[in-house]
């Protein structure tokens, strides 16, 4: 089985100040790996994803994450956050090979931007 | 933003009645899935389904059942409803074509109060 483990359950940053959102994962197989956004009373979001390749993802509004095998790690970063940061996000796994193609989640880091 | 409508949007029920519901999406997607949204724990996975009528239980099962007759539609009903289950519920969707289509989209959350 898989499991994702979210570091930190609260970041606060000022803005443009850079961040770093950490997440760890576990399984007995290869994974994919994604980091989802999600805004105030609204669904989920995906921001970048890891299948294979280069181990630098780059995402939309600027984020970027960095896969690492050997710490089994997938953190998030943004070199200078806005205040329209400030959401929930997400770390997922994907088990390559299958079935279901299910996503299991991580509890979620909140991010919050201050002025 | 993909093609997906969860119903009712809110809904406050009593304990021990029966509750559906609805997830339907017009992107002809394989996959459908049901989670629940709680502080803390992130996204749980109630149930999927695969198909048209094949569908199996996720981490958080017990309580609940699917049922899924037409590609568009997903149905998750509270057997009978406890507090415990207050929570968001989000349907998500995917397609299934393969590792290029690992993305999840995501309806905008059903908020369910039981009392």
């Amino acid at each position: 089985a898989q499991s994702v483990t979210q570091l930190d359950s609260q970041v606060p940053v000022f803005e443009e100040a850079p961040v770093e959102l950490r997440c760890n994962y576990s399984s007995s197989v290869s994974v994919y790996l994604f980091w989802y956004v999600q805004y105030p009373n609204q669904g989920l979001q995906l921001l970048l994803k890891y299948l294979s390749g280069s181990t630098l993802v780059k995402g939309i509004n600027g984020f970027e994450a960095e896969f690492n095998k050997s710490q089994t790690s997938f953190h998030l970063r943004k070199p200078s956050v806005h205040i329209s940061d400030t959401a929930e996000y997400f770390c997922a796994v994907i088990a390559v090979n299958t079935g279901g193609f299910k996503t299991i989640f991580g509890a979620g880091t909140r991010l919050f931007v201050k002025a | 933003d993909a093609g997906i409508t969860q119903s009712p949007r809110h809904k406050v029920t009593e304990t021990g009645t029966p509750v559906t519901l609805r997830c339907h999406q017009t992107e002809n997607h394989r996959y459908m899935y049901w989670y629940r949204q709680d502080p803390g724990h992130g996204l749980r996975l109630i149930h999927y389904s695969y198909g048209v009528k094949d569908t199996d239980k996720g981490e958080v099962s017990d309580g609940y059942s699917v049922s899924r007759s037409k590609t568009e539609d997903f149905l998750l009903t509270l057997e009978s409803a406890t507090s415990s289950q207050t929570s968001v519920y989000f349907c998500a969707i995917r397609g299934g074509g393969g590792s290029t289509d690992t993305e999840a989209f995501f309806g905008q959350g059903t908020r369910l109060t039981v009392v």
